[in-house]
């Protein structure tokens, strides 16, 4: 069974920290990893890893997958109350490209 | 960018009855539509893959006569939860995934909140 695991399940930073999240994956058949954002409705995409080691970097926020070790982490740098949020890593898998969700990250950000 | 729509965005109704739930891809062609569930303070868990002009694809443990999935035409798909329960209640999300092989990309919906009384 396709497993994806996130840590820590929750998180509280002050305005200003540094925050890593991660996600360790064990499926068949891995296409890609996913991170996306959700706040009160659906998710919002952030970035998308294939391939291992190779950083992907938008604003504050970026990301690197290892295949080999199997997981990948989003770091969010100066983070800002408008991050609070819940961090989604997801992996696709198959031919059909299904999404396998971790349980998320929940990030409060206080000001 | 790739923009996918929900309607309605939430629904109250009676234990008993149907909600039917669309699915639209505005601006793209979506061969493969994928339905979610997420209860609270949860994450989203896939309920269906639907293709275009063929039967959806149930996950394990998904009712395949309680949820039905139709997807008719290439944006849109539709969610039927047939004599809903209130533990059917629950924010329903589908998503969009762009023409072509090498897209891995899911555009999301803005979900429907479903509250079964």
């Amino acid at each position: 069974e396709d497993k994806v695991v996130q840590s820590p399940l929750s998180l509280v930073v002050h305005e200003g920290d540094t925050v890593t999240l991660n996600c360790s994956y064990e499926v068949t058949n891995f296409r890609s990893l996913l991170w996306y954002k959700q706040e009160k409705k659906a998710p919002t995409f952030l970035f998308m890893l294939t391939s291992s080691g190779i950083e992907k970097k938008s604003g504050r926020l970026s990301s690197i997958l290892d295949k080999k070790e199997l997981f990948s982490i989003l770091n969010i740098t100066a983070t800002q109350t408008g991050d609070s949020a819940v961090y989604l890593c997801a992996v696709v898998v198959g031919s059909a490209r299904q999404l396998t969700f971790g349980s998320g990250t929940q990030l409060t950000v206080l000001p | 960018g790739a923009v996918v729509s929900q309607h309605p965005s939430w629904v109250i109704c009676k234990s008993g009855t149907s909600v039917k739930i669309e699915c639209r891809s505005l601006d793209f062609q979506a061969t493969t539509m994928f339905w979610y569930r997420q209860f609270p303070k949860q994450s989203l868990m896939l309920m269906a893959t639907s293709n275009e002009g063929s039967k959806a694809t149930y996950e394990q443990g998904v009712e395949k006569d309680k949820f039905l999935i139709n997807h008719a035409s290439l944006t849109l798909s539709t969610l039927t939860v047939t004599s809903a329960h209130p533990e059917d209640s629950s924010f329903y999300i589908c998503s969009a995934r762009d023409w072509g092989p090498g897209s891995y990309e899911q555009y999301f919906g803005p979900g429907t909140r479903l509250t079964v009384t």
